[in-house]
């Protein structure tokens, strides 16, 4: 069974920064995109950042853009979200997720769609003074 | 960006009951939508793909269906696990969305 185990979280200030980590096991990681998806205390799923194969295609929420940035590491079969000038609003349990594709279309006009078939149980990250 | 509406935003239920639950896109997302069940403390769970294709493992009882942008799922004979948070989630090449959520509860 896949088993996606998220790390890093814990208690940051203001500005401060953070990096998750999430290690997936009994998975050929590299074949899979990732995602990272938060829940705010009270409030319901966002998505917030996915990373394809190779790591060269990222993509991100609006309210994360520019101050996250997410990246993996194909031989440690981890991906990470490193977390910069922090907001209250950000404070959420981060969720990673691995990502299967519905492919529709024809060579060379492919569309890709995700869903998240496999989720860690996610790491508390709290911002606050 | 793609906004994602579900109703209700709650509702009660009784053991054994038929419940639909609702979700609309803001434009067309052809039937490329997921649904969801998240229970508090533990990983959401994939139930539905592609509008109405079951993931493996997740009892027939629950089933989706729609196209474009309203989609609906539907969980029949009603048990007591089936307690927790639906939604419902768009996702193509470049972002994806979740929707607000429906809390299920049973009578």
């Amino acid at each position: 069974e896949v088993q996606l185990l998220e790390s890093g979280g814990g208690l940051v200030q203001p500005g401060g920064s953070l990096r998750l980590s999430c290690t997936a096991s009994r998975i050929t990681f590299s074949t899979y995109a990732m995602a990272w998806v938060r829940q705010a205390p009270g409030k319901g799923l966002e998505w917030v950042s996915s990373v394809r194969l190779r790591g060269d295609s990222t993509y991100y929420a609006d309210s994360v853009k520019g101050r996250f940035t997410i990246s993996r590491d194909n031989s440690k079969n981890t991906m990470y979200l490193q977390m910069s000038s922090l907001r209250a609003e950000d404070t959420a349990v981060y969720y990673c997720a691995k990502e299967r594709a519905t492919i529709s279309g024809v060579v060379p006009n492919l569309h890709y769609y995700y869903y998240m078939d496999v989720w860690g149980k996610g790491t508390t990250v709290t911002v606050s003074s | 960006d793609i906004q994602m509406t579900q109703s209700p935003s709650a509702l009660s239920a009784s053991v054994g009951d038929t419940v639909t639950i609702t979700c609309r896109a803001s434009q067309s997302i052809s039937s490329w939508l997921a649904w969801y069940q998240h229970t508090p403390g533990q990983a959401p769970k994939l139930l539905i793909y592609d509008a109405s294709s079951l993931e493996s493992g997740v009892p027939s009882r629950f089933s989706g269906s729609g196209s474009g942008t309203e989609f609906t799922l539907t969980i029949s004979s009603l048990q007591p696990d089936d307690v927790g948070t639906y939604y419902c989630q768009q996702s193509n090449s470049y972002s994806s969305t979740f929707g607000g959520g429906t809390k299920l509860e049973i009578k």
